[in-house]
């Protein structure tokens, strides 16, 4: 395996049920990233993380949970959410050096439908 | 207040046309601007960047002109294939992070044979 994968790559839940995606980097990187891709919508920064430590959470419903147990694995757990949370969920990563970060891999995402 | 604004929402150009995608922004700290590429059922990938330091970067048959006094920077492809039919996605970011980007919403590229 090279590169981000994702799994699984469709989802459909319930607004009560918990589910959970899962991304795996094979580059190497330290930092990964949650990002939200709605139709017509930017792509919206969810969490990052450097070193396995959470340094970015933009104002995101405490119903996404991420987890991050080393630097090639991230997690975001589901749970009560809404309809208007279907959307395409993408992991990326990349190499923090501190400074001038370096390119973001994007994952092929995570397709979430919620009934 | 979105920072990034791209136009248009979609394009078709035929085969061998230069399409231009163009995108504004509004924060004069963004120092780092690149343009994702996106086919269906991939992940975006990054396809071009440049930095406020010079006013056009080529690399192959893509093409970025920046202006930095008009805040605004355009993507062009010359000789267009269909293969390059894709999503394209500005984006920018400030104080050399390059991952935390802020996009545009994207433009849906189809060039027809």
């Amino acid at each position: 395996e090279t590169g981000v994968t994702q799994t699984p790559r469709h989802l459909v839940m319930g607004m009560t049920n918990k589910k959970s995606l899962k991304c795996e980097q094979h580059l190497g990187h330290n930092a990964m990233y949650w990002y939200k891709q709605s139709a017509k919508k930017p792509l919206e920064l969810m969490f990052v993380y450097n070193f396995k430590e959470q340094t970015e959470n933009n104002s995101v419903p405490s119903r996404f949970s991420p987890e991050c147990p080393n630097s090639s694995h991230l997690f975001l757990h589901l749970h009560t959410l809404q309809p208007e949370d279907s959307a395409l969920y993408l992991c990326a990563s990349s190499q923090d050096n501190g400074g001038d970060t370096g390119e973001l891999f994007f994952g092929e995402g995570s397709r979430l439908t919620v009934l | 207040q979105q920072q990034v604004k791209q136009s248009p929402q979609s394009l078709i150009v035929q085969k061998g046309g230069i399409p231009i995608i163009n995108c504004a922004y509004e924060n004069t700290a963004f120092d780092y601007f690149p343009w994702y590429q996106q086919f269906p059922g991939k992940g975006p990938a990054l396809l071009i960047a440049i930095r406020p330091d010079v006013s056009e970067k080529k690399e192959g048959r893509f093409t970025i002109s920046f202006n930095k006094s008009a805040k605004q920077f355009s993507l062009h492809i010359m000789d267009s294939q269909p293969g390059d039919s894709a999503t394209y996605f500005c984006a920018a970011s400030k104080g050399g992070a390059t991952n935390k980007l802020i996009f545009g919403t994207g433009t849906l590229l189809a060039v027809q044979p």
